[in-house]
């Protein structure tokens, strides 16, 4: 079936560092979400990608479609304390409504 | 942003019985729920899509017999896991919202023992 793949599993940063993960589609997707969700609680949603190639900045997170719009990236400027918890991307696909599948996330640890 | 509440937020079951969890849509009405399983440290697995007024769908591999989805009203979407098992402990958590962000729920923590 269709799958989203995410790496890494794991990332554990200093603080002040940058962080990455990324998320890869098995087939082209109509829109990509992406979600934090910190120790305990039900997954937040941060943004969503639709046009090939878009990029979009939060502040110091930013978040890339790529063109053939089967992956996608989240990068984090200087990692804070607040910045823990685990990142999921989460993908749409053509003609199945609301349908979200979800990678399988990348817990991000920030040592101060 | 809409609010989705989800109750109970946690519960622990005898293994054999039943267990009910509400999601309710609280400031929007939602034709369509969504329904996931995550396992500590894992990613969202969808259930099934819960669709008001009609059958649910489930996703491949999941026991419809088991998880029984309820979608009555506009508002409320409801999921019981029929003679619990402890292999059915797990953190179970409902969304809605199809063409733009999904809201989640709180999550339930069901615990079978």
């Amino acid at each position: 079936g269709q799958q989203v793949m995410q790496i890494p599993q794991y990332q554990h940063v200093q603080e002040g560092e940058d962080f990455t993960t990324y998320c890869n589609s098995s087939t082209t997707l109509s829109n990509i979400q992406w979600y934090k969700q910190r120790p305990g609680g039900h997954p937040v949603f941060l943004i969503q990608l639709v046009k090939s190639g878009e990029v979009k900045k939060q502040k110091r997170l930013t978040f890339q479609f790529g063109e053939a719009k089967k992956n996608s990236s989240l990068h984090i400027t200087a990692t804070q304390t607040t910045d823990v918890g685990t990142y999921f991307c989460a993908g749409r696909l053509y003609n199945q409504g609301g349908k979200l599948i979800f990678g399988q996330g990348t817990e991000l640890s920030v040592k101060p | 942003g809409a609010v989705v509440s989800q109750h109970p937020s946690r519960v622990i079951c005898k293994s054999g019985t039943s267990v009910k969890i509400e999601c309710r849509s609280l400031d929007f009405q939602a034709t369509t729920m969504f329904w996931y399983r995550q396992f500590p440290k894992q990613s969202l697995m969808l259930m099934a899509t819960s669709n008001e007024g009609s059958k649910a769908t489930y996703e491949q591999g999941v026991e419809k017999d088991k998880f029984l989805i309820n979608h009555a009203s506009l508002t409320l979407s409801t999921l019981t896991v029929t003679s619990a098992h402890p292999e059915d402990s797990s953190f179970y958590i409902c969304s809605a919202g199809v063409f733009t962000e999904a809201f989640f729920g709180q999550g339930t923590r069901l615990t079978v023992v």
